[in-house]
């Protein structure tokens, strides 16, 4: 099993990012992926997960109107994609599988500054 | 809103046994299966457990976990110098739909 994500990106306040997660492995349509985020010098943050198979999405509250996730199964790849950033929003995101968030990507460094 | 707490930080010293554990501010985390994350700086995060006590397959049989109701522990035998990295504490929580970490755990292996 293989999480390969996009590389690094640099925005600037008020722009939006996608970030892309490719599975390789297993069959990506029989597990969720989740995305999660961890700031500099702060610990791991959930951000909601997404069903590649229906479609279906859950987003933690603190994310909800800002996030979208959604997938391509024919070339199993899920994205996720954060709007209106802020310097708040610097982090490396991580794409995990499955609800026991067993395998990860390798991450994706984010940062947001003018 | 829940909150999972984990200690800031733990040492041992190498082959010692260390416990790490991780509770839950609003409730029982007993209602909640644990599971628990190795992660190395400038790496991805690696599942230890799952399920409270499950172990993936890979991973040693240094690495337990258990879930008593009050807190929920994830232990480290014969602790080596690779073990040194921050620990993570995660649930599913049903009230707030999500998944909640605790803060995080820094071993140091001295």
């Amino acid at each position: 099993v293989q999480l390969v994500q996009s590389g690094a990106e640099v925005k600037k306040p008020g722009a939006s990012v996608k970030v892309s997660c490719t599975a390789s492995g297993y069959t990506f349509t029989t597990y969720d992926i989740n995305w999660v985020r961890q700031a500099p010098g702060q610990g791991l943050e959930w951000m909601g997960w997404m069903n590649p198979d229906t479609g279906g999405t859950g987003y933690a509250q603190k994310f909800q109107g800002r996030v979208t996730m959604t997938a391509s199964t024919p070339i199993s790849t899920a994205y996720m994609e954060l709007s209106s950033l802020t310097s708040g929003d610097t982090a490396v995101y991580f794409c995990v599988r499955g609800g026991d968030l067993d395998f990860w990507g390798q991450g994706t460094l984010l940062t947001v500054s003018s | 809103q829940s909150v999972l707490t984990q200690p800031p930080s733990v040492s041992a010293a190498p082959g010692q046994r260390v416990t790490i554990s991780c509770s839950k501010s609003d409730s029982n985390i007993g209602n909640n299966y644990v599971s628990w994350f190795q992660h190395v700086p400038g790496t991805a995060p690696r599942l230890l457990i799952y399920d409270n006590d499950r172990r993936p397959s890979g991973i040693p049989d240094r690495f337990s976990g258990s879930n008593s109701g009050t807190s929920a522990t994830l232990g480290i035998t014969g602790l080596q110098t690779e073990d040194e990295a921050d620990y993570y504490c995660g649930a599913w929580d049903g009230s707030l739909s999500a998944v909640i970490f605790g803060g995080g755990t820094k071993l140091t292996v001295l």
